[in-house]
């Protein structure tokens, strides 16, 4: 119940076209959804997060969609470009809690 | 830089042997954490410290591993008789927020191989 189900593994994608993430959680507690963006040698990074409040959340290229009623969340990324070549994490938690549930990640390659 | 810091960068060692980590947080964050990260197997996470102490070691996999933070600050992992199922890569990061409704800040990792 504590899992973060992520998919696909991999995705490769033209440049401008739209990659989706997929992620699906079973924990109804959780209430807040981050996605992660990691660069090979780096660590993860805060790309955008989301609470179930809302159904969508947008900065710049990046759009989180989320359906709270199906227990899923997407990552959208608009215009696609090389530089955005990285593995995505999704992650959930809840509110107090002190362990961020991380999904199995997503290697995104864009190709020029 | 004011960023997450960790060493070594990669770290070999031979099985059966005791490695030590270290990661040094980002000055004023009081939360630290750390993670491991293996071949398509996501972030798993390993302990939680809020100061020095340490509410949740649940992901700690075996008692082989241990980890401690002295002084609010710097934090050692330390695994024990190592495994060749060790082998990863050990993400240390911290948060100036007490839960994990906050972003988290990540070092590059140590890459641990276990021969």
């Amino acid at each position: 119940q504590q899992q973060v189900k992520q998919s696909p593994q991999s995705l490769i994608v033209q440049k401008g076209g739209i990659p989706i993430i997929n992620c699906a959680y079973e924990n109804t507690a959780f209430d807040y959804f981050p996605w992660y963006q990691q660069f090979p040698g780096k660590g993860p990074a805060l790309l955008i997060a989301i609470r179930p409040d809302v159904s969508e959340k947008k900065e710049g290229r990046f759009t989180i969609s989320f359906n709270k009623s199906a227990k899923q969340f997407s990552l959208h990324i608009m215009d696609s470009q090389p530089g955005d070549s990285a593995t995505y994490f999704c992650a959930a938690s809840t509110q107090g809690a002190q362990k961020l549930v991380f999904g199995q990640g997503t290697r995104l390659t864009i190709n020029p | 830089g004011a960023g997450v810091s960790q060493s070594p960068s990669n770290k070999v060692t031979e099985k059966g042997k005791d490695v030590e980590l270290r990661c040094d947080p980002i000055s004023g964050h009081t939360a630290l954490y750390w993670y491991r990260q293996s071949l398509g197997q996501g972030l798993e996470f390993l302990i939680y410290f809020q100061g020095n102490s340490a509410p949740d070691k649940s992901g700690l996999p075996s008692d082989r591993f241990s980890a401690e933070r002295t002084g609010g600050s710097v934090s050692t992992l330390t695994i024990q008789r190592t495994q060749q199922e060790d082998s990863a890569v050990y993400l240390c990061a911290s948060s100036p927020w007490d839960s994990y409704t906050g972003e988290l800040f990540f070092g590059e990792g140590s890459r641990l191989t276990v021969l």
